[in-house]
């Protein structure tokens, strides 16, 4: 079973709609989370991450993503979304004392018509 | 210029041949990775070192090794390549443990096809 899930495969949406990503992780413990995006024809970057403090996190281009330890869920959010943040995006879990392992999610590919 | 350089960007080979995909980094960190890309099932680690002296094996390691030229330098080696390890390949760093709020910076990627 894969330790990271993103129940999206593909979506697809219109410019200015709100987009929301699942991420849920099969860890127990304490965990640090991110997101990462891959533009086309880019490398990977993070968008955000969580590693303690307040549970809802703000990260570059107007995205946040919220911590719900309780449903071992890290979901991204964005407001509204433009044509630019068409892209793949992946969760990714740093598992308890894996201080050297990040486990990514398959990915969620978002295409965002103009 | 790119932090984390990779090269080549692209290769096409035959089964059985050697390929070497070199990274290079600028950020001066420790910490260097190899991931591989598939479809529908994301990155999965190869190798990491943690410095010169130090190589790890990931989680899918066969069929791959790695040198640790230098600090700067990382190297993922296919001995014989196999059709089914067509994919695209990425390099990574990072400056902390990720339990310490270290992040990954990655390379462009080494997209390989064997045919």
């Amino acid at each position: 079973a894969q330790s990271v899930s993103q129940h999206n495969h593909h979506v697809i949406l219109s410019e200015a709609a709100s987009l929301e990503l699942g991420c849920n992780y099969s860890y127990g413990g304490t965990v640090n989370l991110f997101w990462y995006v891959q533009y086309p024809g880019q490398h990977l970057q993070l968008l955000l991450k969580y590693f303690s403090g307040d549970p809802l996190v703000k990260g570059i281009k107007g995205f946040e993503a919220e911590f719900i330890k309780s449903k071992f869920s890290f979901n991204l959010r964005k407001p509204s979304v433009q044509w630019s943040d068409t892209a793949e995006y992946f969760c990714a879990v740093s598992p308890p004392r894996g201080d050297y392992k990040l486990s990514f999610g398959a990915g969620t590919t978002v295409t965002v018509r103009a | 210029d790119a932090d984390v350089t990779q090269t080549p960007r692209n290769r096409i080979t035959k089964t059985g041949k050697r390929i070497m995909l070199e990274c290079s980094q600028t950020k001066g960190h420790d910490r260097m990775y190899w991931y591989r890309q598939d479809p529908g099932l994301g990155l999965r680690l190869i190798y990491y070192s943690f410095d010169v002296k130090d190589i790890n094996k990931g989680e899918i390691s066969d069929g791959y090794s790695v040198s640790r030229q230098a600090q700067a330098k990382f190297s993922l080696s296919l001995e014989s390549a196999i059709p089914n390890q067509t994919a695209l390949y990425f390099c990574a760093t990072s400056d902390l443990a990720f339990n310490d709020g270290g992040e990954l910076f990655f390379g462009e990627g080494s997209r390989l096809t064997v045919l």
